[in-house]
Parts: structure tokens; sequence; C-alpha cells
């Protein structure tokens, strides 16, 4: 197991470009987690799915964000129209969903810059 | 509004000593509550957690203590060691079902 995998590491991008980053969690968890951490922070909540049903979302998440789980394997967190913003650290976190303690399994996250 | 506070942005131990990391939460409703621990460049890794139905929960050199009626959580590192050095975080959700509420952070510095 590789664990919680995040692609692009690290992406550059002009104000007003869509993003796209993907999120590949610990195959045998079925709850994906995104949150956006920016300098000085903690991880801010994004949204949430069990399997492949969108159970939550922020307030954060404005209508300029787009999350899709559509296997309930992989997700993806879309970005349209960036703003500066936008610039943050998006992290990727998976769970088995069972009862006890919500252990949350990170990924490395994915930078975004937006200039 | 921040429903988990973590008010010592930073924290500075010397090796061998006991580092102590606060942490105070608003919300009466939170079931669980979770440390994070955070080297630059990587994600936060899970550290240690306790229920609302304890009071203490200790892991090998970590502890952490719960204090209900004060809405207060504490993580204590014995005996502290460079490696410890990194961005702590403290977590609460209100059961397994929920995400994760999330600490500003405290950043332990642990000097030879």
């Amino acid at each position: 197991d590789t664990g919680v995998s995040q692609n692009p590491r690290h992406k550059i991008t002009k104000r007003g470009q869509n993003v796209t980053f993907r999120c590949d969690p610990i195959s045998e968890h079925n709850r994906l987690y995104w949150y956006r951490q920016t300098l000085g922070q903690g991880p801010e909540f994004l949204t949430y799915f069990q399997n492949e049903a969108q159970l939550e979302k922020s307030r954060l998440l404005s209508d300029r964000f787009s999350a899709e789980r559509p296997k309930g394997s992989f997700s993806t967190l879309e970005i349209q129209r960036t703003e500066q913003g936008d610039s943050a650290m998006y992290l990727c976190a998976s769970s088995p969903g069972q009862g006890g303690a919500n252990v949350l399994t990170f990924g490395a996250g994915s930078r975004l810059t937006v200039l | 509004d921040q429903q988990v506070k973590q008010n010592s942005p930073s924290l500075s131990v010397q090796e061998g000593r006991i580092s102590i990391l606060n942490c105070d939460y608003t919300n009466s409703m939170f079931d669980y509550f979770l440390w994070y621990k955070k080297y630059p460049a990587e994600g936060p890794t899970f550290l240690i957690s306790i229920s609302s139905i304890k009071d203490k929960n200790e892991d090998g050199r970590f502890t952490v203590f719960l204090n209900k009626s004060a809405k207060h959580l504490s993580l204590h590192i014995v005996p502290s060691q460079p490696g410890d050095s990194a961005v702590y975080f403290c977590a609460a959700s209100k059961d397994s079902g929920y995400a994760l509420n999330f600490g500003k952070g405290t950043s332990l510095l642990v000097t030879p």
C-alpha cells in the first residue's frame, strides 16, 4: 500500500485559469476528504465523500470549486477561474469510515500558486 | 469560527525534557480528539487520539490528557527528542462520521 497519493505536487497557474488535482486514497478506505491549508493555519475542511457520494461540503467551497469521486476510488478537485486567494496547499485524506476515532491518513498535498 | 484553538504558535524545549502542547475547543458535541504531526513538505501524520469517555491515553513517549469540563486537552512528549521537532495539530470531531476540525498548530523545536 503506497498510502494516499496526490498529483500534481505543485501547480503554478495564472489567475483565471482552471486547475485540477487528483487524489488516490488508500484502496480499502471508503471515505475521502479534501482540505485546504494556508500559511499559519491548520487544515480547513472542504468536502468529503463516502464511496462516490459527496456527503458534506463546507461553505468555504465556492461555486468555482467542484469535487468528484466517480467510482468511489480516486477523486478530483477542480478550481475554475482561479484567484490569487486560492493559493494554498490542497490536502487529500482518506479513512476507513468505521467506528471510533475518525483517523484520517493524509497525502503530501498539492500546492497551488496563482500568479 | 475556530472551534479548535491552539494558542501557542511555537514552543522550544531542550532534548530530554517534557514538551506540553495545549489545545482548547468550544464545541461540547466533540467526541473524539486527535493529534497530528507535520513535517515540512509532508502531509499531517496521525499521532494519538482520545475519546471523550476517557481522560488519558498513552502511547510510548506520547500521552494525551482530556479535561472535558474545561474543554481542554494537552499532549505530553517525554522525553523530547530532536526528531520531534515539527508542527503539531490538534483536531476534533463529533463522532466517526464527521470530518475533523483542526487547530492552527504549534511549532515544536527540540534543541540538543
